[in-house]
């Protein structure tokens, strides 16, 4: 069980910006959302992690709902190297569970 | 940065046959897990490692074993591989369980068993 819902595919023109939604309603009070992504043939890499507010680093934006029950991953200018699955993950204290992410495709 | 190595990208056994996966991470983690990835099913925990000695069982199991004598190195074993453990092993490290901890991937191993 995922406990995270996110759209299976989602298509973004290059240099464009692009909002990826994650539904986490169940989500507790401890538990961090964290996203990952995976480019073809790679494992997946670490992109952004937050608790309540908004966090930015050099690769995205995480946008986080008032309420925790969902967020947002913003790529700020789409590139064609920004093509990969998406995964939003609830982190509590147990391992990381994956569902099956988003597939974002970058159309040049 | 840190650095999950797998020991193979690519690995090609016959059924029966007993495999072992290595990986190894440099970064002193406390934790660390396997997960398999096949097509429509994301990626699974097969095992995971709190801490040297330490091992519990994810969601699909059966059918594995691991080893972690050392902190570094969690090894998964396949007693007698089956053709439908064909498939991409992924192994992941991170420093502990608090929440705020990422988790940094390996490049994984396709296995296939035939």
């Amino acid at each position: 069980d995922a406990k995270t819902t996110q759209p299976n595919s989602m298509e973004s023109n290059e240099e464009e910006p692009v909002h990826l939604p994650c539904n986490h309603s169940t989500i507790s009070g401890t538990d961090y959302i964290h996203w990952y992504r995976q480019l073809p043939s790679q494992g997946p890499e670490y992109v952004i992690h937050g608790l309540t507010s908004n966090v930015n680093n050099r690769m995205a934006s995480l946008a986080i709902a008032e309420d925790r029950k969902s967020s947002t991953l913003i790529l700020h200018r789409a590139t064609l190297r920004d093509a990969a699955v998406y995964y939003c993950i609830r982190s509590g204290n147990t391992p990381l569970v994956f569902g099956k992410g988003t597939r974002l495709s970058v159309i040049a | 940065d840190v650095k999950v190595t797998q020991s193979s990208r690519y690995l090609v056994k016959r059924t029966g046959e007993k495999v072992f996966l290595e990986c190894v991470q440099d970064m002193d983690h406390e934790n660390m897990f396997w997960y398999r990835q096949d097509p429509g099913l994301g990626l699974r925990l097969i095992y995971f490692s709190y801490d040297v000695k330490m091992k519990e069982k994810g969601d699909i199991p059966e059918g594995y074993s691991v080893s972690r004598e050392k902190k570094e190195r969690f090894s998964l074993i396949l007693e007698s591989a089956s053709t439908n453990q064909t498939s991409m092993y992924l192994c992941a490290s991170r420093l502990g369980p608090a929440p705020n901890e990422k988790l940094f991937f390996g490049s994984g191993t396709q296995l296939s068993v035939l």
